[in-house]
């Protein structure tokens, strides 16, 4: 199994500002995936984060909005960048690692 | 684009009876996945259907895959409380590598 941590948990923030969420993960992992779940809605997976390549980004989803880091195997980095309330939500990273993946805590965001 | 379609979107029970939630989607899928997510919890995987006619079963919980239909149930026999949540499926479809696209989810009420 794969024990996921996310920072912050939660956070509350103004309008064009930006926020950075780490994800952390206790094993090497190839594959980590971003994921926003809207208030009362299902997940969309926004992009795929690989080390040592550049992330992959769903249909909707831009770096300049959502720019991701993956410095090494074990963590990663989702910015929402020039935020507005339609991005508040919650953020989820996972892991591929055994069926089903996992998925970290989230990180509930609330833009005012 | 791949579609997938659960239903009811709301379930309200009581304790002893059974239930079905169904779960469609619109292509050619190499894994069906269920999921179960607590109030202000992450995903917890419950079950990974991989071929069809698969069927997998824990405690109370049975979930069946027809591919040729492309529906997934989720069925619930003598609900009790402990089983309320909100419950999504979700589909990998072939190639995409664990990219997962998720049902609105089915939020599950067990009244005593």
């Amino acid at each position: 199994s794969a024990v996921i941590s996310q920072k912050p948990s939660r956070d509350i923030c103004q309008r064009g500002t930006s926020l950075t969420i780490q994800c952390q993960v206790d094993s090497q992992v190839t594959m980590m995936f971003w994921y926003r779940q809207q208030p009362g809605q299902s997940l969309t997976l926004i992009a795929t984060a690989n080390q040592g390549s550049e992330a992959t980004y769903e249909s909707g989803f831009v770096i300049d909005k959502f720019p991701i880091s993956r410095p090494n195997l074990t963590f990663s980095t989702l910015t929402v960048s020039n935020m507005s309330p339609e991005d508040s939500s919650i953020y989820l990273c996972s892991v591929e690692e055994g069926p089903g993946g996992y998925f970290g805590p989230g990180t509930r965001l609330l833009v005012l | 684009e791949l579609k997938v379609e659960q239903n009811p979107l709301f379930l309200s029970m009581q304790e002893g009876k059974n239930y079905t939630i169904y779960c469609n989607y619109s292509t050619t899928s190499d894994r069906l996945y269920w999921y179960r997510q607590d109030p202000g919890k992450s995903l917890e995987s419950l079950f990974v259907l991989l071929s069809n006619g698969a069927v997998k079963q824990e405690g109370r919980l049975m979930a069946s895959l027809d591919t040729k239909a492309r529906l997934s149930t989720l069925h619930i026999t003598a609900a009790v409380h402990d089983l309320s949540a909100t419950y999504f499926c979700a589909v990998e479809p072939g190639g995409s590598n664990y990219k997962l696209t998720f049902g609105k989810g089915t939020l599950l009420t067990v009244n005593p």
